[in-house]
């Protein structure tokens, strides 16, 4: 039962244009989501987040957008630089004050130049 | 800067050893957390602390048991590896309380012939 599900396992764009990765969610508890980024033989790093009481985050080039209704949230990277390119993982929090994450499959995202 | 590391970043092992991952990290967080990522499923939590003794055990703990007798230190124990258990292994720590973020070590790749 996936609770955070990222349905494209791909994604390419061309370098200089905007990145939209999205993430679904299935459980309206959910009250914290964040975006992870790795390279291969790396670990994740934290990328961006946004809290439950807000729509929109933004951090430089890395906005992230929750739509609470639709249980949606996407991030957009403008522009698209190279070194973009990585797996992206969105995650959740299950309930205010839960300390463990639910982690979506990733999203490879490959910056064309 | 926070700092996870794993004692391995690639291992060998053959079906029934037993096989201790360690995990350090070096900014006194409450909460260690182990994780299994397989293509394809993204990141799937085994075990994680919230304090220096306790435990509990995440959505795949079958096959894996954890150790914390120090704050600092977190270590993931495969009692009898198995085929099924080749994955890559990664650690992450997180302050705890408010905060979500979680900080991963590099990853351990685990082979079990």
């Amino acid at each position: 039962d996936q609770q955070v599900k990222q349905n494209s396992p791909s994604l390419s764009v061309q370098e200089g244009r905007i990145s939209i990765l999205n993430c679904d969610y299935t459980n309206s508890m959910f009250d914290y989501f964040l975006w992870y980024k790795k390279y291969p033989a790396e670990g994740p790093t934290f990328l961006i987040s946004i809290s439950s009481i807000k729509d929109k985050n933004e951090d430089g080039r890395f906005t992230v957008f929750l739509n609470k209704s639709a249980k949606h949230l996407s991030l957009h990277i403008v522009p698209s630089q190279p070194g973009d390119s990585a797996v992206y993982f969105c995650a959740a929090s299950p309930y205010q004050g839960a300390q463990k994450l639910v982690f979506g499959q990733g999203t490879r995202l490959t910056i064309n130049p | 800067d926070v700092k996870v590391t794993q004692s391995s970043r690639y291992l060998v092992k053959r079906t029934g050893e037993k096989v201790f991952l360690e995990c350090v990290q070096d900014m006194d967080h409450e909460n260690m957390f182990w994780y299994r990522q397989d293509p394809g499923l993204g990141l799937r939590l085994i075990y994680f602390s919230y304090d220096v003794k306790m435990k509990e055990k995440g959505d795949i703990p079958e096959g894996y048991s954890v150790s914390r007798e120090k704050k600092e230190r977190f270590s993931l124990i495969l009692e009898s590896a198995s085929t099924n258990q080749t994955s890559m292994y990664l650690c992450a720590s997180s302050l705890g309380g408010p905060i979500y973020e979680q900080y991963f070590g590099p990853g351990t790749r685990l082979t079990v012939t």
